[in-house]
């Protein structure tokens, strides 16, 4: 069985600051995909960044950069230059099945961010 | 430009009394799901349907069902709320590469619509 772990409930950070989310992982399939995602209060799910298992780099999507660690089983958000908006739930999440994330996603419980000024 | 669109946003319904969540889509996707997110806890997949074949997940309550008459449009019907099924739903699209002949395990991301919070009274 698959399982996300997100250690820290919540956080508060000063704005301009990075900030780093943890998030590790358990599964036993070879080839999998993990997800961030993050979610404000109005309740959407807004995708952030993506890492797939068979991928040599770390994935980067502008501010957002994930910090993967295939033997620790861990895929860390990192957050640049944090900004108020980015305050929110955020999600880390695993493909269910072979990477291609068909078969729906298993969520870890998430980080409450409040970017504070 | 909203690509997946759940209606409506907010539905208060009675205890005991059907109720159906909708959801369309114009990304013309051929994944589309159904989570439940309780409050403060993480979504929670119910189902799923890939093209027309529907797949249930094992722990799902038999009084979750869900139609999806075409690519665009998938529904969540609840037959007899309780008070336990008050939560968010969220549906969710996305694009099987592997069954597209990707090479190897490509992820695709899901993409969420707003969601619907059910209050049942």
């Amino acid at each position: 069985a698959q399982k996300i772990t997100q250690t820290q409930p919540g956080m508060f950070v000063q704005e301009k600051e990075a900030v780093t989310l943890d998030c590790t992982y358990d599964t036993s399939d070879p080839s999998y995909g993990l997800f961030w995602y993050k979610q404000p209060s109005s309740g959407e799910m807004i995708f952030l960044i993506y890492q797939g298992s068979y991928d040599q780099q770390n994935a980067t999507e502008g501010r957002y950069s994930l910090n993967f660690q295939k033997a620790r089983k861990s895929a860390n958000l990192v957050i640049s230059a944090s900004q108020l908006g980015d305050s929110a739930m955020y999600f880390c999440a695993m493909s269910r099945h072979s990477g291609g994330g068909a078969d729906g996603l298993t969520f870890g419980k998430g980080t409450h961010l409040i970017i504070q000024p | 430009d909203a690509m997946v669109i759940q209606n409506p946003r907010y539905q208060v319904t009675q205890f005991g009394k059907p109720v159906t969540l909708s959801c369309s889509q114009t990304l013309n996707h051929n994944v589309m799901y159904w989570y439940q997110q309780k409050s403060s806890q993480a979504p929670k997949l119910l189902f799923h349907y890939y093209d027309k074949d529907f797949n249930n997940e094992a722990d799902t309550p038999d009084n979750f069902q869900s139609r999806r008459p075409n690519t665009s449009f998938c529904f969540l019907d609840i037959r007899s709320p309780g008070l336990g099924d008050a939560a968010m739903y969220l549906c969710a699209t996305s694009r099987d590469l592997w069954g597209q002949g990707a090479s190897r395990a490509i992820g695709t991301e899901a993409f969420f619509g707003q969601g619907t919070r059910l209050t049942v009274v």
